[in-house]
């Protein structure tokens, strides 16, 4: 069973507005949590995270809300830019720091 | 969706040991790739092994020190040769199941602790 799902296999969205890309997760022992992205033929890069003591954190035009009692984690980015087009990933984790991947979201931002 | 499991789920190796690690699909895929994760790093892919073919490595890591087996659709497996403090780290395989859609399962990985 996913401990960690990302419903939206895939999200189009226009260059300029905001993209949400969503993650659910049952483990409530999971108390970090973060968003990578991915570029075709290349590993996931790290983009933001966020610990379970907070429910929001900002990095430029990416934030990250935690909303605990729901088990439900969002990455908005806005602007959003056709650079960002990639495929995005939450991953959660908990003690031991071992890291569990939902399947991935693929955003296409069109210009 | 694709049920990966690995084995070991972690482990605790002398230094110059060698220590492989398997990866289990629940369906048969083209794409396997491994990754490392070391403390505090993002990932990094380490190879991307398709069946039937010879591993394709990234730059910074040889077949010599990390051999990858693909016998079937389901199975891969990736050893750590001639181990190092260096090289503990978290160790993980994912799948790729729709091409189109360009995502991955990942597996739990696996903990490995280099003495």
């Amino acid at each position: 069973d996913q401990q960690v799902k990302q419903n939206s296999p895939s999200l189009s969205v226009q260059e300029g507005r905001i993209s949400i890309l969503n993650c659910d997760y049952t483990n409530s022992m999971f108390d970090y949590f973060l968003w990578y992205k991915k570029y075709p033929a290349e590993g996931p890069t790290f983009l933001i995270s966020i610990s379970s003591i907070k429910d929001k954190n900002e990095d430029g035009r990416f934030t990250v809300f935690l909303n605990k009692s729901a088990k439900h984690l969002s990455l908005h980015i806005v602007p959003s830019q056709p650079g960002d087009s990639a495929v995005y990933f939450c991953a959660a984790s908990g003690a031991g720091n071992m890291l569990t991947f939902g399947g991935g979201t693929r955003l296409m931002v069109k210009p | 969706s694709a049920v990966i499991s690995q084995k070991p789920s972690r482990d605790i190796c002398q230094r110059g040991t060698s220590l492989t690690i398997q990866c289990q699909v629940d369906s048969q895929v083209t794409m396997m790739f491994w990754y490392r994760q070391q403390p505090g790093q993002s990932l990094t892919l380490i190879a991307t092994a398709n069946q039937g073919s010879e591993a394709t490595y990234e730059s910074g890591f040889v077949i010599d020190k990390f051999p990858i087996s693909r016998p079937n659709l389901t199975f891969s497996t990736l050893t750590v040769s001639n181990m190092s403090p260096e090289d503990s780290s978290i160790y993980l395989c994912s799948v790729e199941v729709d091409r189109a859609a360009d995502t991955q399962y990942f597996g739990p990985g696996t903990r490995l602790t280099v003495l």
